[in-house]
């Protein structure tokens, strides 16, 4: 079993749909959640980050983690043909140095 | 925001030769770097980790002798695969942090590496 688990997609939404992509994950030592970004051929880009257990919002964006059930959320409001990317759920533990581990990501398709 | 660069961003070279890549953290000391392989529609592998001005540690399974890192300084990390074969082709990102940069990891554009 993998550390963290992500459906790969891909994922295909009409514009301005509300769009959710979720990851669990089994080592209950992890505290720090982020997602990611990726565009083709680009390097990942930081969208947010939570500790622990709750909710973070960031304009569209909409993140939660729920350590009790070790699976995390992330919400994207109208969604946008720019959203168009693979996102990718991130987490380590508070030892162990940054050692992340990376869900496998989920490709999005936003249609205009 | 922190800013990390790569080069090359693509570079294709013949089987059995070395190929460096440099990764530079340009607005910010990055005390410790990262080195991750992504295969397509797949996700990152951690490489190793580097600290600067000490060895880096290599995660089971990566050939250290192959994958040679080197982290001489605060802003600057180089990868050098060694005798490439074509199945290191790859894509090859690396990131940098610095000690109190606790979620944050900040990514390289990525090289994209194809041995012929």
């Amino acid at each position: 079993q993998k550390e963290v688990e992500q459906d790969p997609g891909p994922l295909s939404v009409p514009e301005g749909a509300i769009v959710s992509l979720n990851c669990t994950y089994s080592n209950s030592a992890f505290q720090y959640f982020m997602w990611y970004r990726q565009y083709s051929r680009k390097g990942p880009e930081l969208l947010m980050y939570t500790y622990s257990s709750g909710n973070k919002e960031d304009g569209r964006f909409t993140a939660q983690v729920d350590k009790s059930s070790k699976y995390i959320s992330l919400f994207i409001r109208d969604s946008q043909p720019s959203d168009s990317a693979t996102y990718l759920c991130a987490m380590r533990a508070n030892t162990g140095g940054f050692k992340t581990i990376f869900g496998a990501g989920t490709r999005l398709f936003v249609k205009a | 925001g922190a800013v990390v660069s790569q080069h090359p961003s693509w570079v294709i070279c013949k089987s059995g030769t070395s190929v460096k890549i440099e990764c530079r953290s340009l607005d910010f000391q990055a005390t410790t770097m990262f080195w991750y392989r992504q295969f397509p529609k797949q996700s990152l592998m951690l490489m190793a980790t580097s600290n600067e001005g000490s060895k880096a540690t290599y995660e089971q399974g990566v050939e250290k002798d192959k994958f040679l890192i080197n982290h001489a300084s605060l802003t600057l990390s180089t990868l050098t695969v060694t005798s490439a074969h074509p199945e290191d082709s790859s894509f090859y990102i690396c990131s940098a942090t610095w000690t109190s940069g606790i979620y944050e990891q900040y990514f390289g554009p990525g090289t994209r590496l194809t041995v012929t």
